[in-house]
Order: C-alpha cells, then sequence, then structure tokens
C-alpha cells in the first residue's frame, strides 16, 4: 500500500525566513504534484513533477523531486503572510491514476 | 478557477437520507476522480471514471456509488447517511487517465446531522 508523509505538519515561521516541507512515500512512482489549500477552499495544482531531478520554480516557493530517495521538498523563501495555507503532496502510483495524499502541512506565516 | 463545477456548495441532511452530488470536468476532459476530505481520514480518493467506465475503485463504501454520463459529467450517489459521512467532497477531472495533473472543483461540503 503506498503511503506518503509530510512533514512537518504544522509549521510556524517568521515573515522573512526560508524553510522546507518534505514529502516522503514508500513505493516507487515517477510523478508527484504539489497543491496549496486554504481554509475551506479547493486545492490548487502548484507544481507538477514528472521525472527524478525535477525542479520546478514558481515565486517563492520552489519544489524538487528526487525518485531514488523517494522524497520530494517544497522549499519557501522569505516567506509573506498570503503563503499561509496548507500544502499537501500527492503521488500518482505508476500503476494508476488515482491521487495518494501526504497529511498535509499547515503553514502559517506571522508578520 | 479550475473549470471543474460541483453542485451543490453545502449540504445539510439528516442520518439515514440519500443525496447526490454532481461534478461537471473541464471542457475536454474525459476523466473525473471523486476525493473526500474528512478532519479524521484526510483526502481519500473514492473512485475515477474515465469517458463514462469506471477505472479504478479507492477507499468507496458500497452505500456510495457513482456514475458518468455521456455528457462526461458525474454525479456521486452516498445512501443510508451516518455522521462519519460530514466531509467535503471534491470532484476532479483530467484530461486522460492516467500520469496527468489532476483540477479540483470547488467541493460540496456534505453535514449529515
Amino acid at each position: 500500500e503506498l503511503k506518503v508523509e509530510q512533514n512537518p505538519l504544522f509549521l510556524s515561521m517568521q515573515e522573512g525566513k526560508n524553510y522546507t516541507i518534505y514529502c516522503n512515500y514508500s513505493t516507487t512512482s515517477d510523478r508527484l504534484y504539489w497543491y496549496r489549500q486554504d481554509p475551506g477552499k479547493s486545492l490548487e495544482s502548484l507544481f507538477v513533477l514528472l521525472s527524478n531531478g525535477a525542479v520546478k520554480q514558481e515565486g517563492r516557493l520552489m519544489a524538487s523531486l528526487d525518485t531514488k530517495a523517494r522524497l520530494s521538498t517544497l522549499h519557501i523563501t522569505a516567506a509573506v503572510h498570503d503563503l499561509s495555507a496548507t500544502y499537501f503532496c500527492a503521488v500518482d502510483r505508476t500503476s494508476g491514476s488515482r491521487l495518494t495524499f501526504g497529511e498535509g502541512t499547515q503553514l502559517t506565516v506571522n508578520p | 478557477d479550475s473549470g471543474v463545477t460541483q453542485t451543490p456548495k453545502h449540504l445539510i441532511t439528516a442520518t439515514g437520507q440519500r443525496v447526490t452530488l454532481r461534478c461537471s470536468p473541464r471542457s475536454g476532459d474525459l476523466s473525473v476522480y471523486w476525493y473526500q476530505q474528512s478532519l479524521d481520514q484526510g483526502l481519500q480518493f473514492l473512485i475515477q471514471y474515465y469517458n463514462g467506465e469506471e477505472r479504478a475503485k479507492g477507499n468507496i463504501l458500497e452505500r456510495f456509488s457513482a456514475q458518468q454520463f455521456p455528457d462526461l459529467h458525474s454525479e456521486l450517489n452516498l445512501s443510508s447517511l451516518e455522521l462519519g459521512d460530514s466531509a467535503l467532497y471534491f470532484c476532479a477531472s483530467s484530461s486522460t487517465g492516467q500520469g496527468v495533473e489532476q483540477y479540483f472543483g470547488p467541493g460540496t461540503r456534505l453535514t449529515v446531522t
């Protein structure tokens, strides 16, 4: 059974600081997705990582994928309050299309 | 706005009742997925349809069923509702059935009292 684990689950950080969210998964997959969710809202796609070594950046967020280590990271640079949200990673098993989600990381950026 | 629509946005009903949640995928997308988000279970995959046919099944209860119609919209039917079925139900769509980005709808919040 595919398991996806994120850490930390809760992250409180100050504006201007850097931090990394980690996503580990248990079985082989070449496709990893990062989503953002604001309270009571839908999931917004942030990054799609499709191969080993993939790195994508958008604004203050950068995501990377190491399929050999079964690890993805979401790095936050110089955090701002608008980044406060819950971030989910999800893995798409190579044999299928369903997404298996991590528990989510609830990020709070304080002024 | 992802282009995926879901109705209704909110639904409040009593235990034992039956409800239907509706989803319209993005224009051109053939695949529809249903997910359930609850505090205790997190985000869980329920079921996938591709071009009218069931493609994959996840942690979907026997009391729940779904279908995808010829116009590609999908409905999720929940029956004999229990308090524990209270959750946010998301529909997502993608262009094909495998290995591509899924776009999520706004969700239907179901409250069972």
